[in-house]
């Protein structure tokens, strides 16, 4: 799986875009993004995924640089409750089984 | 509503006794797992299941056993020859050949005194 580098925290303004970038420089080309969170003392939720299309769901949405060695998870307005260390992770769809979560971003929303 | 359950949220016991974890899905995934984090870091996979009645050993699975007589349900036994058990356990699940989407439970922190 490709090694991924994230910025160890985040501030964002409540009701703001919160914008967190994710490097993959080495991806390959059957390697999707993904981006999951983690609420403290919760378990992991999954958010989105994208190989190298732009996708968008009910809870964000995932720019993918045109090299694909880039991406950025968008929270469009971002509340309270979106802190949360969030993980971006880089991998083939069938590959290991366990999801290998790095040290990811601690985003913390501000009132 | 769909999802994964894992009780207790908190459990406390004492050294050199054998504890056992629940978890249970209702979303009809084939395939569960177990994970071990600890503070500040990332999770470590402890066993898997990818069907009934059987399993496999992640990268962490001595001192632990698990069993997978039903599809829903998943339980994570931590033996008093798991070295080191306090920690926060996570189940999970998913698709069987969509193990990149994983869903969570809310988790165990399992304090061994």
């Amino acid at each position: 799986d490709a090694k991924t580098t994230q910025p160890t925290s985040m501030d964002c303004a409540e009701g703001r875009a919160a914008n967190l970038p994710c490097n993959h420089s080495t991806i390959s080309g059957n390697e999707y993004v993904y981006w999951y969170r983690q609420i403290h003392s919760q378990g992991p939720q999954y958010i989105i995924h994208g190989l190298k299309n732009n996708e968008t769901n009910e809870m964000a949405s995932l720019i993918i640089s045109e090299d694909r060695k880039s991406s950025t998870l968008i929270l469009p307005h971002a509340t309270l409750r979106d802190t949360a260390v969030y993980y971006c992770i880089v991998r083939v769809a069938a590959g290991a089984n366990n999801l290998f979560f790095g040290t990811g971003t601690r985003l913390t929303v501000i009132p | 509503d769909g999802g994964i359950t894992q009780s207790p949220k908190y459990l406390f016991r004492k050294e050199g006794q054998n504890v056992t974890l629940s978890c249970e899905q209702n979303l009809n995934h084939d395939a569960m797992y177990w994970y071990r984090q600890d503070p500040g870091q990332g999770l470590r996979l402890i066993y898997y299941s990818q069907i009934v009645n059987d399993f496999q050993k992640g990268d962490i699975a001595e001192g632990y056993s698990v069993s997978r007589e039903k599809k829903e349900s998943f339980p994570l036994t931590v033996t008093s020859a798991q070295k080191n058990p306090t920690a926060f356990y996570l189940c999970a699940s998913s698709i069987a050949d969509r193990r990149d989407t994983q869903y969570f439970g809310p988790g165990t922190r399992l304090t061994v005194l």
